[in-house]
This record gives C-alpha cells, sequence and structure tokens, in this order.
C-alpha cells in the first residue's frame, strides 16, 4: 500500500471557522490532489501540486487554498467553513516516473460543518 | 473539456456471473490514460485497471478486463465471475498524458447477490 495519511480523519466544525486537512506520503511522489466526494458528484478536483510550492486549481477551487512546503506534505485550508463544504475530502498523489501515473489515495477526511 | 460519464447508477449481478459497466469519455487528446478504480463501502479508493490510448490490446488484471473501443471512446469495465466482495462503488477515471490532472466519472453502484 501507497504511504498516504490523512489527518484529523473526522471532523466537525462550526460556519466560519478555519479548517486545515493534512496529507502526508512517504513515497516521494512528485504530484499531490486535493479531492472532494459528494452523492451524485463523483470525485471532483479541488487542488493539485506539481512539486515543492507548485500548485494549480482544479475544477472546485473556490472558498480553498492550499500549500506545499514539503514534498511530503500537502495541505488544504478553508478559510472560512461553509455547510456547503460538508463532504468527504481525498488525498492522492502520483508520480511521472512511470508510464501508468495511477493515483494511489488516501483513506479521507469526513468533514462536516454545521 | 475533458469529460467522462457512467449512465449506470447502480447495477445488481448474481455471484458467479460476469458484469459490465459502462464508461465513456470525451476528449481532444491524442495520448491519454483511462483507469478503474472500486470503492468499497470501508471507503478507500482502489486502483484496478489501466488502458493507455495507444495500447492496442484490451488491459487485463486478473477478473477485471477493460473492453476499450477508441472510436467509440468508450472503456468498460468487465468483471468475471462475480464475487460478493465486489459490491462496491466503481468509478472510471481518466488522465491527458499532456496535464496533471484526473477527471473522474460519478460511479456506479454494483451489488453482487448471491
Amino acid at each position: 500500500d501507497a504511504g498516504i495519511t490523512q489527518s484529523p480523519r473526522h471532523k466537525v466544525t462550526e460556519t466560519g471557522t478555519p479548517v486545515t486537512l493534512r496529507c502526508h506520503q512517504t513515497e516521494n511522489h512528485r504530484y499531490m490532489y486535493w479531492y472532494r466526494q459528494d452523492p451524485g458528484h463523483g470525485l471532483r478536483l479541488i487542488h493539485y501540486s506539481y512539486g515543492v510550492k507548485d500548485t494549480d486549481k482544479g475544477e472546485v477551487s473556490d472558498g480553498y487554498s492550499v500549500s506545499r512546503s514539503k514534498t511530503e506534505d500537502f495541505l488544504l485550508t478553508l478559510e472560512s467553513a461553509t455547510s456547503s463544504q460538508t463532504s468527504v475530502y481525498f488525498c492522492a498523489i502520483s508520480e511521472s516516473r512511470t508510464e501508468i501515473y495511477e493515483q494511489y489515495f488516501g483513506p479521507g477526511t469526513r468533514l462536516t460543518v454545521t | 473539456a475533458q469529460k467522462i460519464t457512467q449512465t449506470q447508477p447502480g447495477m445488481f449481478v448474481q455471484e458467479k456471473e460476469a458484469v459490465t459497466l459502462d464508461c465513456t469519455y470525451d476528449t481532444s487528446d491524442q495520448s491519454y490514460g483511462l483507469f478503474w478504480y472500486k470503492q468499497p463501502s470501508s471507503g478507500e479508493m482502489i486502483f484496478l485497471i489501466y488502458q493507455g490510448s495507444y495500447d492496442e490490446q484490451n488491459a487485463t488484471e486478473g477478473r477485471y478486463s477493460l473492453n476499450f473501443q477508441k472510436a467509440r471512446k468508450s472503456a468498460n469495465l468487465v468483471i468475471s465471475a462475480s464475487q460478493l466482495g465486489d459490491s462496491a462503488m466503481y468509478f472510471c477515471a481518466m488522465r491527458s498524458k499532456t496535464g496533471n490532472q484526473f477527471y473522474f466519472g460519478t460511479g456506479t453502484s454494483l451489488t453482487v447477490i448471491p
């Protein structure tokens, strides 16, 4: 199994509070991704990173920011959480050294905004 | 724009029978990769199988095979000899070789009936 951890695994927070989710990898993979999963929508990309301090927006980036100061850590921040951000958040990693580029996923973080 | 379509929200299959899960995609890229992931009720995302756009043969991994029809832009997953443990959500995904993003379908929920 790829070495990907997410913390926290579960979080309940109130509307308007800041929240930071952490993704940590031990695989030294170049690419890291944050997705949210909601019923009827599958997985939607929030932000991704293609190296330290190199990040780009995905299709649902509004209300989220990211940072990657080390290869192994990718942080997702909700500056002011809203109820629409209640979701399951998945981190994923990928590496361009192989032809396939498959993604490996973390266990997910269930976030509830009340 | 890249898009993945899975038109079967739910499927049922008898144990030991084969089942096909549909996936169509839309891309203007010449080089891309197609993936299938399994998500059991426990929530983790498990990589199943990969097909490259230039691969001439359909990919196979154990009981999983990918029926790739490039002209029709379809990449259907075939599961042979279904087992109760195959009951899960299945997601089709695509990655453009020129980009860093993955695009996911909305998923198909498969239930294997004893």
